[in-house]
């Protein structure tokens, strides 16, 4: 079936450091959404975005996340600069139409590790 | 805010047992809340197994099958017969039905089928 790929499956870094983690949802998806998973915790929504713009975001949604597409590309969420709560699994979702009415496709996440 | 609570895992069975997996919701927030069954198989994202956007309505896929109940807050999944392959992590969801794509997932509930 349709598959949303994720780069990195885990990175490592320093706090404070800049990370980028990439999205590549399914083709002709419109909608893109990322949650995060802390170990042992439920997975939670961070935010969704469409036709470039965020429509929605959740309070773990930091000043320091961002998130864009650019130009058809990867889907990223950016977090800057990083701190130590920031470590999860992050999951990308794509859907075509909005979620509760279409069927989002998920990642299968990429591991944050801040030291 | 919003909850979901499902059966605490691991849960062993054997093939051609019988299988239910409980789902409450609290959802404090939405007045119509939408329910979903996603399921992660090994190696794979998050998929959709079931959806109901209705009250007192069934919804079914690959032999499971779910009822959404509004007097008890409950989405029980059901299967009358597993299969080895049904082993994965299920989740049990609920998200706005004004919609952005916001789910409220359950903890997951490892279900590992044994031959």
């Amino acid at each position: 079936g349709p598959k949303v790929l994720q780069i990195p499956s885990h990175q490592i870094i320093d706090m404070g450091q800049m990370v980028t983690l990439n999205c590549d949802p399914v083709s002709n998806h419109l909608y893109f959404y990322w949650y995060k998973q802390i170990l042992g915790q439920q997975m939670e929504f961070l935010v969704n975005f469409y036709n470039g713009k965020v429509m929605e975001k959740s309070k773990l949604f930091k000043d320091q996340f961002s998130v864009e597409r650019p130009d058809g590309s990867y889907f990223t969420l950016k977090i800057q600069p990083t701190a130590l709560e920031d470590s999860a699994v992050y999951f990308c979702a794509s859907s075509w139409t909005i979620a509760n009415t279409g069927q989002l496709y998920f990642g299968e996440g990429s591991k944050l590790t801040v030291l | 805010g919003d909850s979901v609570t499902q059966t605490e895992g691991p849960v062993t069975v054997s093939e051609s047992e019988s299988l239910i997996i409980n789902c409450t919701y609290s959802a404090t927030s939405i007045a119509y809340p939408n329910l979903f069954w996603y399921v992660r198989y090994p190696g794979e994202g998050l998929q959709l197994l079931l959806k109901v956007i209705t009250a007192g309505q069934k919804g079914s896929s690959r032999g499971f099958e779910a009822t959404y109940n509004k007097e008890t807050t409950s989405f029980h999944l059901q299967k009358a017969s597993v299969q080895e392959s049904d082993s994965a992590v299920y989740y049990c969801a609920l998200g706005d039905s004004t919609n952005t794509g916001k789910l409220t997932f359950g903890d997951g509930t490892v279900l590992t089928v044994k031959p």
